[in-house]
């Protein structure tokens, strides 16, 4: 079936470090990959996403690659901010036993001064 | 321009109980899609409603159901409530292609709690 596996977290980093979320899928067909961030008291919103292999998806100074060869879409940042703190989840979609996004199990950030 | 909206806030129910959650999506979007966030679990697809039909369903009993409006607007019932039904429950809407770059803008969700 489809599944989207992503790192626990918490993840816990000081300003300007650089951030690794691990996301790695199992899909048949060809899924669009996504993450999605959770601020604090807001709903979800789309990241950034990205549709074929070897596509980047990027917004925000965040980034990820979607690499079919590893079944993965890893996100990316050269230093993060307090204001990036949030969950984040991975997802994909896909047409297989009919339309759906599914998302990963969240990993939480917290960025320290 | 409003968001996907969702009510109520919180809800307290008991085992054995019907809940009615509802949610009204962004003005133009056909699809609406709900989502249970237990903890720990991430987000389990529930249902998907576009154009007043369902149009594809999770792994979850019959007695999670809904309902989509004329207006786009949805309902989602789940009837005798049991301990484990505990979790947030979001609600999503999209511009309705159905295709797999769909974005989806989702509201902030209805904590239903089941004593």
């Amino acid at each position: 079936g489809n599944s989207v596996t992503q790192m626990e977290g918490p993840v816990t980093l000081s300003e300007e470090a650089f951030l690794t979320i691990n996301c790695t899928y199992t899909a048949t067909g060809y899924p669009s990959l996504f993450w999605y961030v959770q601020y604090p008291g807001e709903g979800l919103q789309l990241l950034l996403k990205a549709t074929k292999a070897d596509d980047k998806g990027s917004n925000k100074g965040f980034e990820a690659t979607y690499r079919k060869e590893t079944t993965s879409f890893h996100l990316e940042k050269g230093s993060v901010q307090v204001s990036d703190s949030a969950v984040y989840f991975c997802a994909l979609s896909t047409n297989t036993g009919g339309f759906k996004t599914i998302f990963g199990a969240g990993t939480r950030l917290f960025v320290k001064a | 321009e409003a968001g996907v909206t969702q009510s109520p806030t919180h809800l307290i129910k008991t085992r054995g109980q019907q809940a009615t959650l509802r949610c009204s999506p962004i003005s133009g979007h056909t699809s609406v899609y709900w989502y249970q966030q237990a903890l720990g679990l991430g987000l389990q697809f529930l249902l998907w409603y576009d154009e007043g039909e369902e149009r594809n369903r999770g792994n979850f009993p019959p007695r999670f159901s809904g309902r989509q409006f004329p207006n786009y607007s949805s309902e989602l019932n789940v009837n005798a409530l049991e301990l484990e039904d505990s979790a947030l429950y979001l609600c999503a809407s999209s511009l309705g292609t159905g295709g797999l770059n769909e974005k989806l803008f989702f509201g902030s969700g209805t904590q239903l709690s089941v004593l």
